[in-house]
């Protein structure tokens, strides 16, 4: 099967610009989550989709992140506008049903943003 | 709050011999664990999982870990490592069955010829 799609792969911006990433997840998976990964850190969940609601963003900085998955299928991923520790890998991943006995989380490969 | 603790954050090992990545949660009613992979600019792979029953859990590329409730510890360990097991490694707890991981801070392994 096709994995978790993601675009860019990388992406350099200047403080206080926008910037976008877009996720295709796996084919059939219901539920779709943002991970946000510092340098030397690990993941830590941003948000997490059930088909096209919100199950959990209370980690999302909502005053400059936001997210939507308006067909319950690929989802996009907002800065606006950005700052400087918003320099992270953003890790798209994707599971059947948001549970762990059916099937694992799917990781896409993730965008760099770089903000300078 | 759930937190997961890598207690190294880069081991040398050569190769073939035995490897231990340690990591540590806190406690909670129902837990769940799992050892990812991370190798270079790629996303992260799913090494084993804990859910329930045997302690002992295998995983891919000879990989197992050890669930110890007692000791709050999920370590990952290896008999022989080879070059190719380089790569970052994340533990990761879940309080439920509800796909929210959370990660601890990554190990690094360097393998050395």
């Amino acid at each position: 099967e096709a994995g978790v799609a993601q675009s860019p792969r990388y992406k350099i911006i200047e403080k206080r610009q926008s910037v976008a990433f877009w996720c295709n997840p796996i084919s059939g998976h219901a539920t779709l989550y943002w991970y946000q990964q510092i340098l030397g850190q690990g993941p830590k969940l941003l948000i997490q989709f059930q088909n096209n609601g919100v199950v959990d963003d209370s980690q999302l900085p909502k005053d400059r992140f936001s997210a939507e998955r308006l067909k319950g299928v690929d989802s996009t991923l907002k800065i606006q506008p950005a700052k400087l520790e918003d320099s992270a890998v953003y890790l798209c991943a994707s599971s059947l049903d948001g549970g762990y006995y059916n099937s694992p989380l799917h990781f896409g490969n993730g965008t760099r943003l770089t903000v300078t | 709050a759930q937190s997961v603790t890598q207690l190294d954050s880069q081991v040398p090992v050569f190769e073939e011999a035995p490897v231990e990545l340690r990591c540590n949660y806190s406690s909670s009613v129902s837990v769940y664990l799992f050892w990812y992979v991370q190798y270079p600019n790629q996303g992260l792979q799913l090494l084993l999982k804990y859910l329930s029953g045997s302690t002992l859990v295998k995983g891919i590329n000879g990989f197992e870990a050890e669930f110890n409730k007692s000791q709050t510890s999920f370590h990952l360990r290896k008999p022989s490592v080879h070059i190719s097991d380089t790569a970052e490694y994340f533990c990761a707890a879940s309080p439920g069955n509800t796909g929210k991981l959370i990660f601890g801070q990554g190990t690094t392994l360097q393998v050395k010829p």
